[in-house]
């Protein structure tokens, strides 16, 4: 059984599009990360949310962590086909522990 | 740039031999974390260490995995004896310890048990 489910588990939009993913629990979590994969590659960060109800933004990136932190959301406004890729949601519990979402896989279609 | 570094990178072995794969984390990185990486179940939490200390291998087969950290700048998965369901990508990362900085992963190594 999954900590963390993620939905969709595969996305393939146009460029331009928008989109959003989702990262579900039903346990709080210290703090949450989300990653991105490519390819061959280990997950590289992208960003951390600590505080429930937190919005961070990357550029065209838009992360938010619930306020009861369980959850969080992804979104990615006007995609580029450089967004392509494996996108993990981590949970962090007490301890340093970090459990990783089933994953999104991401293809912008040019 | 630091990086954690892992060896082999691939890996093809046939079922029943011993697989031993390795891992340099990052200089002062105190925590290191075993993953297996599939297409069916994502990112599966093997082992994780603190100061070289296991703290948490519950995801771990026991019965034929083992990790283990010689040193502080050497952590080893080691598989025995390999079957074919083990095949999957394995990764390491290294972090601080703190809940708020992120893991630094390596590359992975490809594991094909035949």
């Amino acid at each position: 059984t999954q900590l963390l489910e993620q939905s969709p588990q595969f996305l393939s939009i146009q460029e331009g599009e928008n989109l959003t993913v989702y990262c579900n629990s039903s346990s709080v979590f210290s703090s949450l990360q989300w990653y991105r994969q490519e390819p061959g590659e280990g997950p590289v960060l992208l960003v951390t949310v600590v505080t429930g109800g937190e919005v961070k933004k990357l550029k065209r990136l838009t992360f938010q962590f619930g306020d009861a932190r369980k959850d969080s959301s992804l979104h990615i406004t006007a995609a580029q086909t450089g967004d392509t890729g494996l996108y993990l949601c981590a949970g962090v519990l007490t301890g340093n522990q970090f459990y990783f979402g089933t994953g999104t896989s991401l293809t912008v279609i040019p | 740039d630091a990086r954690v570094t892992q060896t082999p990178r691939d890996k093809v072995t046939e079922m029943g031999q011993e697989v031993t794969m390795r891992c340099q984390p990052i200089l002062g990185h105190n925590t290191v974390f075993w993953y297996r990486q599939t297409m069916k179940q994502g990112l599966e939490l093997l082992a994780y260490f603190r100061n070289r200390a296991p703290l948490d291998d519950s995801g771990m087969p026991k019965d034929r995995f083992s990790a283990e950290m010689p040193d502080a700048t050497l952590a080893t998965l080691k598989i025995q004896p390999s079957e074919p369901r083990d095949s999957a990508v394995y990764f390491c990362a290294s972090g601080s310890g703190d809940n708020n900085s992120p893991l630094h992963f390596g590359n992975g190594t490809r594991l094909t048990v035949t």
